[in-house]
């Protein structure tokens, strides 16, 4: 089983739409939870933390259920630019004792006019 | 500030080839990390540096080497280069701050094994 696991998509939706990503982890070690986003043949960049609390950055909200070990990014009025692949990342400490990240494979969405 | 960069941008090798990625850094951070990413897998790590000095292991190692020459520099070597490592190749660094575990990325390299 992969230590994080997302829908690949794609995720084709309108300009102004609101669309949700889910995400689950396996390890419940995971300490941290990250959305990182990727457009096409560049690198990762880091999208915004997540927390229990659940927190908003703008038009992006994500929430994290420890319980479930699961994690989701919303996007409202989805935008052009928000074209991207979004990945859901976790945090843990690994074998050597190193706290590390585990990427999901990522979640590709398209905004379309 | 340049941030993460990475050297080459593409490469094209032939089976048993070696080559070295290079990658330097100048945001003075303690963590360096190297990455491949493949068709429908996420970023996997191959090794890391937690700081000068310091070398270890990530989730697949087998097939490379690395040498952290000093705190802005992390090369990665394959000594023998196999079709399986045919790959996108992604070095980061890590701010810790606020106790958010923030990697910046590289732009990558892209390397093709014959």
């Amino acid at each position: 089983r992969k230590e994080v696991e997302q829908d690949p998509g794609p995720f084709n939706v309108p300009e102004g739409a609101t669309v949700a990503f889910n995400c689950t982890y396996s390890n419940s070690a995971s300490q941290s939870f990250f959305w990182y986003r990727q457009d096409c043949r560049k690198e990762p960049k880091l999208l915004m933390s997540v927390y229990s609390s659940g927190n908003e950055d703008g038009r992006f909200t994500a929430q994290l259920n420890r319980a479930s070990q699961y994690i989701s990014l919303l996007i409202r009025d989805s935008k052009l630019s928000d074209s991207a692949t979004y990945l859901c990342v976790v945090e843990r400490d690994d074998q050597t004792g190193a706290n590390n990240l585990f990427f999901g494979t990522g979640t590709r969405l398209t905004v379309i006019p | 500030n340049a941030g993460v960069t990475q050297t080459p941008k593409f490469q094209v090798l032939k089976t048993g080839q070696s080559m070295t990625l290079q990658c330097a850094q100048d945001m003075n951070h303690n963590s360096m990390y190297w990455y491949r990413q493949d068709p429908g897998m996420g970023l996997r790590l191959i090794y890391y540096s937690a700081s000068e000095g310091t070398t270890d292991k990530g989730e697949v190692p087998n097939g490379y080497n690395v040498s952290r020459l000093n705190k802005r520099e992390f090369s990665l070597r394959l000594e023998s280069a196999a079709p399986s490592q045919t790959s996108v190749y992604f070095c980061a660094s890590r701010r810790l701050a606020g106790g958010v575990n923030e990697q910046f990325f590289g732009p990558g390299t892209r390397l093709t094994v014959l």
